[in-house]
């Protein structure tokens, strides 16, 4: 079962440019996680943020939460081409031991 | 070794078929996950495994019959499938939940049905 949306479902931007990327989720979590996959790919993760968190950085990624609006945001700055990729939200609901659920994606276009 | 392995990387079986997905990983995890994912859909979970013991099945059909003989190793037997589970069949893990941190995927058992 998917447990949240991603918006938008695809972007496409230049190489230098922001990209944004939305999830909003439906029932309480216990940590969000966000990942990455290349066309057809394993997946591999990228960042998590705890419940508690507000926003966290790695690198050229800064990731937001707000549990108030079941909603988390993705920020990749000065992208490269190399960026190209799927990237999906994954929350372990509350009381979900061992659940990762992830929503539907957004695949991103870096253009050089 | 941060590495899960998954063999094979291409499987092509008929529906009376029976053969089977393995997956290794040699970090000391102790949960390992399969998930399936469609073309240009996000992976759903399939069944979790908690030291060694099934602790989550996500109502999945009988034809799909996990095994995990050991701490390093998953299997997913398959039997009598429909084309429509072709998929690419991902395996996991993650050092003890998903509550504590991030699960390393292999790169995948892409499955064909005829």
């Amino acid at each position: 079962s998917q447990q949240g949306e991603e918006d938008p479902q695809a972007l496409s931007i230049q190489e230098g440019e922001n990209a944004t990327m939305n999830c909003s989720y439906k029932t309480s979590i216990n940590n969000l996680q966000w990942y990455r996959q290349n066309s057809g790919r394993g997946l591999v993760h990228l960042i998590l943020i705890r419940s508690n968190e507000r926003e966290k950085h790695s690198g050229r990624l800064r990731v937001t939460l707000d549990t108030s609006k079941k909603s988390s945001s993705l920020l990749i700055t000065a992208s490269r081409a190399a960026d190209t990729a799927s990237y999906f939200c994954a929350t372990v609901p509350w009381g979900g031991y061992n659940k990762l659920i992830f929503g539907a994606g957004t695949r991103l276009a870096v253009h050089p | 070794d941060t590495e899960v392995t998954q063999t094979p990387k291409h499987l092509v079986m008929g529906m009376t078929n029976k053969k089977s997905l393995k997956c290794e990983q040699h970090m000391g995890h102790r949960a390992m996950y399969w998930y399936k994912q469609k073309a240009k859909k996000p992976p759903e979970l399939m069944f979790v495994y908690s030291y060694e013991k099934l602790s989550i099945n996500e109502s999945v059909p009988s034809r799909f019959s996990p095994e995990c003989p050991n701490s390093s190793l998953l299997n997913l037997h398959l039997h009598a499938l429909q084309p429509e589970d072709s998929a690419l069949y991902l395996c996991a893990s993650s050092q003890t939940s998903a509550l504590d941190g991030e699960l390393f995927f292999g790169e995948g058992s892409r499955l064909t049905v005829l």
